[in-house]
């Protein structure tokens, strides 16, 4: 599996927007990007996904760099609930391959 | 539609016994994952199905681990002869081409070998 980079953790301010990079200059032609986050005593949960284009839903926006050896996951306005860590996973690409190898992720602080 | 259940949510035993729990997935989901996590560390694969094949499995899954998926539906994941380094939580997750391939996890078993 091609591997991310992550910082370990971050913080921010509530309101503030948040955007949490990740490196992943190994990436395959056909790997999505995929962003999960996990709050405290629960398991992941998925947040987005994408592959070439800037992806937006509602909990949070996916850009990805041109050369897509790079992305940031956007949180528009950061709230006390969106304290977690958050992974970036590279996968579900040509291979067949159908599962996800998560690493260490971010821990994102959000102070009030 | 509720979500990905895992049985038990807590499970305390001594080394040496053997322990088994079970994930019932969200409802038409075909793919079925297992994966442990400790402590300060994100999720390790442990395996997964896709309907009742299981179609990958990872090292770290020993000898003493089996997992199964009778028909495809729940699945339980076995652990024989338990060491105090299998203390973890399991998590499973569930998915389906019609979600566009998002996992749904569950809120894990947590096991603590004594």
């Amino acid at each position: 599996d091609a591997k991310t980079t992550q910082p370990n953790s971050m913080e921010s301010n509530e309101e503030e927007p948040v955007h949490l990079p990740c490196n992943h200059s190994t990436i395959s032609g056909t790997d999505y990007i995929h962003w999960y986050r996990q709050l405290p005593s629960q398991g992941p949960e998925y947040v987005i996904h994408g592959l070439t284009s800037n992806v937006n839903n509602r909990m949070a926006s996916l850009a990805i760099a041109e050369d897509r050896k790079s992305s940031t996951l956007i949180l528009h306005r950061a709230t006390l609930r969106d304290a977690a860590v958050y992974y970036c996973i590279l996968g579900f690409g040509d291979t067949g391959r159908r599962a996800l190898t998560f690493g260490s992720g971010t821990r994102l602080q959000v102070q009030p | 539609d509720t979500g990905v259940s895992q049985d038990p949510r807590h499970k305390i035993t001594k080394r040496g016994q053997n322990v088994t729990f079970r994930c019932d997935p969200i409802s038409e989901h075909n793919r079925l994952y297992w994966y442990r996590q400790t402590l300060g560390q994100g999720p390790e694969f442990l395996t997964y199905f896709q309907n009742e094949a299981q179609l990958e499995k990872s090292r770290l899954l020993s000898d003493r681990f089996s997992a199964e998926r009778p028909k495809g539906s729940f699945s339980t994941l076995e652990i024989q002869r338990t060491e105090q380094g299998d203390s973890a939580m399991y998590l499973c997750a569930s998915t389906d081409r019609g979600t566009n391939e998002k996992l749904f996890f569950g809120s894990g078993t947590q096991l603590s070998v004594l």
